[in-house]
């Protein structure tokens, strides 16, 4: 299985402020997916953002955002203007190329955004 | 629109009974997952199905036998439960061919199982 390590296994952040999280893995593909998934209390997992190794350009969804280092093989999530509703783990995932399908996660960060 | 769906959401079992867990999807998606989720370790690919009557081995299958006869049913059974399977299981499903946006799985909202 591939590795992908979060570093971090908790943060917490005050409403409104940024949070960055970060996200490391180890592969030897060049064309792979990365995903961050998002899980609040209720369990639901909810895909937050995706990024393609082959597109240099970060990807973006609101107030997500990822730092894509493909040299580095990491990959942050930073969630800006946090909201109560932000409070969750969030998971870091991989799957090796188009054709895999499978993903591997790292172990989870938990956010607590405060009033 | 039912989605992904799992049942039940809760069970308890004794160490050594045989369990199911069943898992439907209402999308015709081709692939199927199961995961289990423990602290610590994120979520861990147990086994998955690329098509009805296509299944392989995941990351932790031991303990674990799958089938998959139609394409929208993917149950999960433990044939003799152990402690060590106590977790929360997830079900998730991936279209073959991805939508404008990319690949995604899109995931069931997790049984919890607990062995005694």
């Amino acid at each position: 299985a591939q590795t992908v390590t979060q570093s971090q296994p908790e943060m917490s952040v005050q409403e409104a402020e940024t949070v960055t999280l970060s996200c490391t893995y180890d592969t030897s593909e060049n064309n792979y997916y990365l995903f961050w998934y998002k899980q609040p209390p209720s369990r639901q997992m909810i895909l937050v953002i995706r990024q393609e190794a082959y597109k240099q350009q970060n990807a973006t969804e609101n107030r997500f955002s990822v730092n894509f280092q493909k040299a580095a093989k990491s990959f942050s999530l930073k969630i800006s203007d946090s909201q109560l509703g932000d409070t969750a783990m969030y998971f870091c995932a991989f799957m090796k190329h188009k054709n895999d399908y499978k993903l591997s996660f790292g172990a989870g960060t938990t956010v607590t955004v405060r009033a | 629109d039912a989605g992904i769906t799992q049942s039940p959401r809760y069970k308890i079992t004794e160490t050594g009974r045989q369990v199911t867990l069943m898992c439907h999807q209402t999308w015709s998606h081709s692939y199927m997952f199961w995961y289990r989720q423990d602290l610590g370790h994120g979520l861990r690919l147990i086994y998955y199905s690329a098509a009805a009557d296509i299944t392989d081995k995941g990351e932790v299958p031991d303990g674990y036998v799958v089938s998959r006869s139609k394409t929208e049913n993917f149950p999960l059974t433990l044939e003799s439960a152990t402690r060590s399977q106590t977790s929360v299981y997830f079900c998730a499903s991936s279209p073959t061919f991805p939508g404008p946006e990319g690949y995604e799985q899109y995931f069931g909202p997790g049984t919890r199982l607990t062995v005694t």
